[in-house]
């Protein structure tokens, strides 16, 4: 299995601009989880989906934010416009419904708006 | 509602040196725990789990933790120390209350190995 799949790995964007962040869940997984992770937040939960719908996204830093699952395979995290306190690495997760709740990780992508 | 607290967020031992980071949960239920880790420019990577089966799980690259419900604790060892140890490890938590589907991470230790 090629796990969880993230990209880009690297952006750097200019403030104001719209950043697109990609993830490709485990084949199979039926919840997907989006976290932000900074220096000084720790990791964060932004929101995740259940068989392709949003379960609980309170943790969406405001209305720049969004994300959409269209199907089990792809989920995409928007920001726009984006500001130099975006800046963080975020995270992709995914699990089954069938575990111990236990979450596989992507790689991240590490997000630095200027 | 769960959570999580991991005291001490950066820890050094010496390379061979016993590795104990300590994790201490609060959950209204009994608890599902995990210890993930995370190498430099790497996402989470699970070392191991306690689902209730037996209070000492074994995970990978000789870690253990033992879950402690008098003390509410899950501690992690090993017992010897490696250089390719040297990560940020986070303790999480997940119950059947609240948002019982997401897991409840703490802020991290950063293991230091020293030759």
């Amino acid at each position: 299995d090629a796990g969880v799949i993230q990209s880009p790995r690297h952006e750097v964007t200019e403030m104001g601009q719209e950043v697109t962040l990609r993830c490709k869940p485990i084949s199979g997984h039926d919840y997907l989880f989006w976290y932000r992770q900074t220096m000084m937040r720790g990791l964060e939960l932004l929101i995740y989906f259940n068989n392709n719908v949003p379960i609980d996204d309170s943790g969406m830093p405001e209305d720049r934010f969004s994300a959409k699952m269209p199907n089990a395979s792809f989920s995409t995290l928007k920001i726009q416009p984006s500001e130099p306190r975006d800046s963080a690495v975020y995270f992709c997760a995914s699990r089954t419904g069938t575990t111990f709740y236990e979450q596989y990780f992507g790689p991240g992508t590490r997000l630095t708006v200027t | 509602a769960q959570s999580v607290t991991q005291l001490g967020s950066h820890v050094s031992v010496s390379e061979g040196a016993l590795v104990l980071l300590r994790c201490n949960y609060s959950s209204s239920v009994p608890p599902y725990l995990f210890w993930y880790v995370q190498y430099p420019n790497q996402g989470l990577q699970l070392l191991l789990k306690y689902t209730s089966a037996a209070t000492l799980v074994k995970g990978i690259n000789g870690f253990e933790a033992e879950f402690k419900k008098s003390e509410t604790s899950f501690h992690l060892t090993k017992p010897s120390a490696h250089m390719s140890d040297a990560a940020e490890y986070f303790c999480a938590v997940s119950d059947e209350s609240g948002s019982a589907r997401q897991l409840t991470f703490g802020s991290g230790t950063q293991l230091t190995v020293l030759p």
